[in-house]
């Protein structure tokens, strides 16, 4: 079973509103990954946690705030977004962060997000 | 810094034919991986295929396969027997050895593929 789960689907919401992104995996995977896609692009990468500890901030704004309050969830929180933070957020998770085998970051089906 | 190149965004194939998506890559590590990732329109981003660099042997998976040419540095997806649930954006990938605790993914620009009824 290789499923990253993630909810919601979509989100619409206010340049005022706070709300948060959830992500969860049950494959016993240690390194869970954040990232923002925008239409016909590649994902960008924006954080990575490894056995619940950031390793990477990649100069994300303070207006995103990541939380992995266990191993199997990720949470993104979102507060005083911009009309340009419109995206899908897209969640990964991977064995581990190291130069092992297992290494394959497998994605979850996103959170479309649209702020107005 | 590590980048992948994929230099056409768009190409159409026929169903049932072969077509193969073009993706080079700069680095100047021995060891990493490689992946091609398929992304439908609305739809998850899934794997397709992944090429371990110390391995001569090019990966395959049913009607997926790779050309991985380590000396020039490219890494090409085959797909045989073109089916409609092809059509996708196809994203390669790098992945660099690690700095501590960090890794990362590269991703080149994607391709978009089209198959024709």
């Amino acid at each position: 079973d290789t499923e990253v789960t993630q909810t919601p689907k979509h989100l619409v919401m206010g340049m005022t509103n706070k709300k948060s992104l959830k992500c969860e995996q049950h494959m016993g995977h240690r390194a869970m990954y954040w990232y923002k896609q925008k239409a016909k692009k590649p994902p960008e990468l924006m954080f990575v946690y490894s056995y619940e500890k950031l390793s990477i901030n990649e100069s994300v704004p303070s207006r995103f705030s990541p939380e992995c309050p266990n191993s199997s969830l990720l949470n993104l929180h979102l507060h005083a977004l911009q009309p340009e933070d419109s995206a899908l957020y897209l969640c990964a998770s991977s064995q581990w962060v190291g130069w092992g085998r297992q290494e394959t970051q497998y994605f979850g089906p996103g959170t479309r997000l649209l702020v107005l | 810094a590590q980048t992948v190149t994929q230099s056409q965004p768009e190409m159409s194939v026929q169903e049932a034919e072969t077509v193969t998506l073009s993706c080079t890559y700069d680095t100047s590590e021995s060891d990493y991986y490689l992946f091609w990732y398929k992304q439908p329109p609305s739809r998850q981003m899934i794997l397709v295929i992944r090429q371990e660099a110390y391995k001569q042997q090019n990966a395959t998976e049913n009607r997926f396969s790779v050309n991985f040419q380590k000396a020039a540095k490219s890494f090409s997806l085959k797909i045989s027997d073109s089916q409609l649930g092809d059509a996708a954006m196809y994203f390669c990938a790098y992945r660099s050895p690690p700095t501590g605790a960090n890794s990362k993914l590269t991703f080149g620009k994607g391709i978009t593929l089209s198959v024709r009824p």
